[in-house]
């Protein structure tokens, strides 16, 4: 059973606009929230993280949010760029627990 | 889906012993496989990339002659800590990319434990 979840593999967006990639998870007792971007044939980057004790964390233009009572969080890139396009994981870690989401696909489209 | 495994999940070792890490993909071939060290409450660290029949490729900083890296098939890469020292104790894990995939797909490992006393 999958402890993190994206349920979009993948997700087009047209070049300036807004991209939301969402993640959710089961145990309400992770702490800390990561978010990866990775192309092909490399390894995931580290994007931006959040502490379970805040609700918003930006950098730039990328924003991630935490609902905790939903158990969900997103990530928000605005204004979204052709070079955003890969693959983010969302991850979890809790612990000695790290888990990660299956990603989800960004493809912007100029 | 698509499983990779890490052995041992946990591991204990002696200061200056060495200790070898086992990824492996079950059901899908890896030409590609990553390894990362991570700390609690921080991101990971890439330490390496493991090309299947090739020398891996070290990031900046991660010393080869420390952590040595064999991409012997396509279903395991292993990780060997030389003469390893209590700074060394952290959370490795491991990813693989799925050869016969789409160029997205990659796996992660559930990660090992290693403490160095």
């Amino acid at each position: 059973d999958q402890q993190v979840k994206q349920n979009s593999p993948s997700l087009s967006v047209q070049e300036g606009r807004i991209s939301i990639l969402n993640c959710d998870y089961t145990n309400s007792m992770f702490d800390y929230f990561l978010w990866y971007k990775k192309y092909p044939a490399e390894g995931p980057t580290f994007l931006i993280s959040i502490s379970s004790i805040k609700d918003k964390n930006e950098d730039g233009r990328f924003t991630v949010f935490l609902n905790k009572s939903a158990k969900h969080l997103s990530l928000h890139i605005v204004p979204s760029q052709p070079g955003d396009s890969a693959v983010y994981f969302c991850a979890v870690n809790y612990g000695q627990n790290f888990v990660f989401g299956p990603g989800t696909r960004l493809s912007v489209l100029p | 889906g698509a499983v990779v495994s890490q052995h041992p999940s946990w591991v204990i070792c002696k200061s200056g012993t060495s200790v070898k890490i086992e990824c492996r993909s079950l059901d899908f071939q890896a030409t590609t496989m990553f390894w990362y060290r991570q700390f609690p409450k921080q991101s990971l660290m890439l330490m390496a990339t493991s090309n299947e029949g090739s020398k891996a490729t070290y990031e900046q900083g991660v010393e080869k002659d420390k952590f040595l890296i064999n991409h012997a098939s396509l279903t395991l890469s292993t990780l060997t800590v030389t003469s390893a020292h209590p700074e060394d104790s952290s959370f490795y894990i491991c990813s693989a990319e799925n050869t016969g995939g789409r160029s997205y797909e990659q796996y992660f490992g559930p990660g090992t434990r290693l403490t160095v006393t």
